[in-house]
């Protein structure tokens, strides 16, 4: 099992370009979670979803941001317009859905953005 | 709002010594609590949780409700424990998203 996938590792972007961030969950698993780390702090909640579901985008600035995980493929997390304050590591966490499961991470991704 | 706090950004000891990394937490029902490691250049990666009072590479958690804590203790650090240490927790209604500290960063000196 070759745990959480997310690529790019690495992603550069100028302002107001925008960003596509993908997430493969461990086989097996149905639920994804999306945080931010920003400098100097802990992960932040995102967005919640399962196959073809938004659960809980709560953490999900009202604009700019959009999240999916379609029946196929994998998770994206999308980043629109990004502005410098975007820059950050963007953690992709995976469970197998049943209630207070383990989440295990992805590597992450970090962008920064000039 | 559930919130947890990790006073200490960075905690230095030496080879053998006791450590103990501190977790409070604001939430008034049943919490659960997570402690998750990640070491250089590697993923985050769960070192235990408090329902499975589990004993991982020598690390143990204790949940103090009264005292509204999480705190991590190990007798003897080693070198190889060097690393960042975020406590998290998930509640009921919470739609299983983990709450991060701001984690604290262990350096065990030979």
């Amino acid at each position: 099992n070759a745990g959480v996938m997310q690529n790019p590792r690495h992603l550069v972007r100028r302002r107001g370009q925008e960003a596509r961030l993908r997430c493969s969950p461990m086989k097996g698993h149905s639920h994804v979670y999306w945080y931010r780390q920003l400098p100097e702090e802990g992960l932040k909640f995102m967005v919640y979803l399962q196959k073809e579901n938004i659960i809980d985008e709560s953490g999900m600035p009202k604009e700019r941001f959009s999240a999916e995980f379609p029946k196929e493929g994998p998770s994206i997390l999308r980043i629109q317009q990004v502005v410098r304050g975007d820059s950050a590591a963007y953690f992709c966490a995976s469970s197998p859905g049943l209630n207070q499961e383990t989440q295990y991470f992805g590597p992450g991704t970090r962008l920064l953005v000039l | 709002a559930q919130r947890v706090t990790q006073p200490e950004k960075l905690l230095s000891v030496f080879k053998g010594a006791p450590v103990e990394l501190k977790c409070n937490y604001s939430y008034s029902g049943s919490p659960e609590l997570f402690w998750y490691v990640q070491y250089s250049r590697q993923r985050l990666q769960l070192l235990l949780r408090h329902i499975s009072r589990e004993s991982i590479k020598g690390f143990t958690a204790d949940l103090n409700k009264g005292e509204t804590s999480f705190h991590l203790k190990k007798p003897f650090a080693q070198e190889e424990d060097s690393a960042m240490y975020y406590c998290a927790l998930s509640y009921q209604g919470g739609s299983e998203k983990l709450v991060f500290g701001k984690g604290t960063k262990l350096t065990v000196n030979p």
